[in-house]
């Protein structure tokens, strides 16, 4: 069965440093979305993406992040300057059509310190 | 803002047993519903969605909406103690073609 994937499961990163979070969506599925969730917290809206540009973002999205889509299989998200409270569990999502029929990625861990 | 709004539990049924699991929503306009399961330190599965008032079954899952009460709910009959992990509500809102608002999720345990 097709699955999102996402590395690397776990950073540790120092503040104010760069990460970028990859994922490979499923092959035949069109709209991409970043989500996280802090620890014991709610999921958020991060992004989503379509036809090679953001279609929406929350304003959690700030000029702090940013995504990219920079061959056929990978989407990225790229978190600039580290903050302790980026800390958290980043999802790479995918779906077919611009539903909530998501399709999750395991997960990337990113502990900030 | 917009809130889903989910009782955290945890909720604790008897193997075999029928769960109930509520969700409420502020925006009124919102169009799309969903119910993901979260087992912890996993990622959100797709359990179901529903678009319409009424009624949709999926095995044993029957997911339950009230736009005029603003009101969706989640029932699993024959609970196993495999179902033992967090739902969480989704809601697409009006104004939104892409994104979720999430509530918190309630605890589900399911005891033999």
């Amino acid at each position: 069965e097709p699955e999102v994937t996402q590395t690397p499961s776990h950073q540790v990163t120092q503040m104010g440093q760069e990460v970028i979070l990859r994922c490979v969506p499923i092959s035949n599925h069109l709209y991409f979305y970043w989500y996280r969730q802090i620890l014991g917290q709610k999921v958020e809206f991060l992004v989503s993406f379509y036809n090679n540009e953001i279609s929406e973002k929350s304003e959690i999205f700030d000029d702090q992040f940013s995504v990219e889509r920079p061959d056929g299989s990978n989407f990225t998200l790229k978190i600039r300057s580290t903050k302790l409270e980026d800390s958290a569990m980043y999802f790479c999502a995918s779906s077919r059509a611009p539903t909530g029929e998501l399709f999750f990625g395991e997960g990337s861990r990113l502990t900030v310190l | 803002q917009k809130e889903v709004e989910q009782n955290s539990g945890p909720l604790s049924v008897p193997e075999g047993a029928i769960a109930s699991l509520n969700c409420t929503y502020s925006d009124r306009g919102s169009q799309s519903f969903f119910w993901y399961r979260q087992y912890s330190g996993k990622s959100p599965e797709l359990i179901m969605f529903i678009y319409s008032n009424g009624d949709k079954e999926d095995g044993r899952f029957t997911a339950q909406l009230n736009k005029a009460s603003q009101y969706v709910s989640l029932l699993i009959r024959d609970s196993q103690p495999s179902d033992s992990a967090t739902y969480l509500c989704a809601v697409n809102p009006m104004d939104s073609n892409y994104q979720l608002i999430w509530g918190a999720g309630t605890k589900l345990i399911i005891k033999p």
